[in-house]
């Protein structure tokens, strides 16, 4: 299935760099997405959300770009820290009239110092 | 708010025994609650829908007799793993949906059980 992956992709960066994650999301008709952060450990912490009536959101040091046209989903992370370090997974409402969220495969941020 | 929490952290069992884990909404009412399987280097994988009141709905491939589910109240629901083998070894999240009369709640992760079968 789409959301099993056999190794994570990985992005390296160094602190104070911005850095830019892709996430390809599945279902046209999907129409909510969110990103999350999740450390080694640990269950996924909601990071921010889209609807699919918008192509921009931002929020704190994040910010979340939709492209319905390709299915691309996009999460921005400006100024990187140390502490951003995680892996981070798309998730979208793709399944009609019922709140089931389907995960991306994730990919590994490293921050260097 | 919207905190989750689940018990317990990490437990390790002996191959054929079951296992509870316990998903709790501490701050607030989910009349829907949803468990996930997440291997090594792997995404999460929904493994259940779990409504109050009545029984889990279980996503293709998943055994319901072997991992049961119950939400007994609003504010808990349990995922018992049955004879539980080595392959169950893995890390089980719940979440849990905060209801905002929207077309699609958010969902709030718990942090996880590790589950090791020996």
């Amino acid at each position: 299935g789409e959301n099993v992956g056999l190794h994570l992709p990985t992005l390296s960066v160094q602190e104070g760099d911005n850095s830019i994650i892709n996430c390809a999301y599945s279902n046209s008709a999907s129409d909510y997405f969110i990103w999350y952060k999740q450390e080694s450990g640990k269950g996924p912490q909601f990071i921010i959300d889209i609807r699919s009536n918008m192509d921009k959101r931002q929020g704190q040091r994040v910010t979340v770009l939709l492209n319905k046209t390709v299915k691309h989903l996009s999460l921005q992370i400006a100024a990187t820290q140390p502490g951003d370090s995680a892996v981070y997974f798309c998730a979208e409402n793709g399944l009609y009239n019922t709140d089931k969220l389907i995960f991306g495969t994730g990919t590994r941020l490293q921050v260097f110092p | 708010g919207a905190v989750v929490s689940q018990h317990p952290s990490r437990v390790i069992c002996k191959s054929g025994t079951s296992v509870k884990i316990e998903c709790r909404s501490l701050d607030f009412q989910a009349t829907t609650m949803f468990w996930y399987r997440q291997f090594p280097k792997q995404s999460l994988m929904l493994m259940a829908t779990s409504n109050e009141g009545s029984k889990a709905t279980y996503e293709q491939g998943v055994e319901k007799d072997k991992f049961l589910i119950n939400h007994a109240s609003l504010t808990l629901s349990t995922l018992t793993v049955t004879s539980a083998h080595p392959e169950d070894s893995s890390f089980y999240i719940c979440s849990a949906e905060l209801a905002g009369g929207l077309p699609t709640d958010t969902q709030y992760f718990g942090p996880g059980t590790r589950l090791t079968v020996l």
